[in-house]
């Protein structure tokens, strides 16, 4: 399977715990989006990363959240001392070509639960 | 602030019936509009995309169009099926300084066999 994936696919932890979740994008895209979706919303832009550098930032990620993406290859998305308001489907999207005519491709997502 | 409206919330028709589902937003300066479609507890699929300077594009049974100066986008689904039961998103992206995309609330379908 040449899709995204992400890993963990679910996650429930304990409040004040910290996460991290990974997403392998499409192996030619050099752009990776995360995105996280509450139920019944639309999915609500992170980060936008261009192969290493992070080049946006949405004030939606606080400063308990980080992202990575060492060697422009896979991404992390660390919630440090989660709450429970960070329950929710984070997404990670990946897209290649000209930005005109970008399609993203989706991952599956992983599921936070926060207790 | 670019807002994205996605009307009706829900939907649900008989089979083999034509259906139009409707995106508007308020900054008309778009760089592109994408329509996705997301099955329960499922990331999404790109459908259609349509740039800022086309008026529609189509894929099969689907249809997009685009009017920029009403804000305004509608997704054509032509004969449904009971496979094409899902929510359906529409995305837009501003037209520079940023790559976010700002997605509407979806419409959810559920084709009846």
């Amino acid at each position: 399977d040449t899709g995204v994936s992400q890993n963990p696919r679910h996650k429930i932890t304990k409040r004040g715990q910290n996460v991290t979740f990974r997403c392998d994008p499409i192996s030619e895209h050099n752009r990776l989006y995360w995105y996280r979706q509450t139920l019944g919303q639309g999915p609500e832009f992170l980060t936008y990363f261009q192969n290493e550098a992070q080049l946006e930032k949405s004030r939606l990620l606080s400063d308990r959240f980080s992202a990575e993406r060492p060697k422009g290859s896979f991404s992390t998305l660390e919630i440090q001392r989660t709450e429970q308001g960070d329950s929710a489907m984070y997404l990670c999207a990946s897209a290649g070509g000209p930005p005109a005519v970008e399609t993203q491709y989706f991952g599956p997502g992983t599921r936070l639960l926060v207790l | 602030k670019q807002e994205v409206t996605q009307i009706p919330a829900a939907l649900s028709v008989p089979e083999g019936e034509n259906l139009v589902l409707n995106c508007s937003f308020t900054d008309s300066a778009i760089y592109n509009l994408q329509w996705f479609r997301q099955d329960p507890g499922k990331g999404l699929t790109s459908l259609l995309l349509i740039q800022s300077s086309q008026r529609e594009q189509t894929s099969g049974r689907l249809n997009a169009s685009l009017d920029k100066s009403s804000g305004r986008s509608t997704l054509y689904i032509a004969a449904s099926q009971p496979g094409d039961s899902a929510t359906y998103l529409c995305a837009v992206r501003r037209v520079s300084g940023t790559y976010k995309y700002i997605f509407g609330t979806g419409t959810r379908l559920k084709v009846l066999a």
